[in-house]
């Protein structure tokens, strides 16, 4: 059961900006990092922003994080075709003791 | 390059026993916290169990507690996952994935293995 809120899919066309939200609360969100993670079709996810909004080596600067209080955005400018996936937010919940998942966008490249 | 390599998924009846093992390779494994992570087909992911690098320390989702145990062998830089009393609502796709340095506590994974899938049937 997911507890982070994510709309369930966003697209764009090729070159546009894609933002995506992620609504948590004061036990996740608004107390600890966000993080987003990248899955391509038929792949394992793939760490693409840590601590609310730094970049792992290796990922383009296309991809940006925010945090605002209890909800988080990843946004995608200058959009490809090989952005075409599921993002998921995480963070950790200090209710539950444990890392919360959001429940997922899919993006579509038009 | 770091690697990880899951292995032990299958088919199995409801109420039966499976375990999971992760090989890994390409970093100190004794130094990492580890993770599981599941995915049912077409759905979201749900964090399992997480395991310090001692393995002195275990978080686990409600959902699986008193089923499901994690464990590591640093010797042999093999994480596992016993998983008893399985019901059909356990399967998934069963990720093994490596805890940024410091983030035991935290969402942050930043190497997964490929997954390896677990079917139970009713």
């Amino acid at each position: 059961q997911s507890v982070l809120t994510q709309a369930p899919s966003a697209s764009g066309t090729p070159g546009q900006r894609v933002t995506i939200s992620c609504s948590g609360s004061r036990s996740n969100i608004g107390s600890n990092y966000v993080y987003w993670y990248q899955q391509l079709p038929g792949t394992a996810p793939k760490l693409l922003i840590y601590k609310n909004n730094q970049r792992p080596s290796g990922v383009p600067d296309r991809f940006s994080g925010s945090k605002s209080g209890t909800s988080a955005s990843l946004a995608i400018s200058g959009l490809r075709s090989e952005d075409e996936a599921d993002y998921f937010c995480a963070a950790w919940d200090d209710s539950l003791s444990g890392p919360v998942f959001g429940t997922g966008t899919k993006v579509t490249v038009l | 390059e770091v690697q990880l390599l899951e292995s032990g998924g299958g088919l199995v009846q409801s109420g039966g026993s499976l375990r999971l093992s992760c090989s890994a390779s390409g970093f100190t494994f004794s130094s990492s916290a580890m993770s599981w992570v599941r995915q049912p087909p077409g759905k979201g992911l749900e964090w399992v169990s997480t395991i310090s690098s001692s393995g002195g320390s275990i978080h686990s989702a409600d959902s699986v507690k008193g089923r499901f145990t994690v464990s590591r062998d640093n010797s042999k830089n093999t994480l596992y996952l016993q998983m008893n009393s399985l019901r059909a609502e356990d399967t998934a796709v069963y990720y093994c994935a490596k805890n940024c340095l410091g983030g035991e506590t935290s969402g942050c994974l930043d190497y997964w293995g490929q997954g390896t899938l677990v079917t139970v049937s009713s």
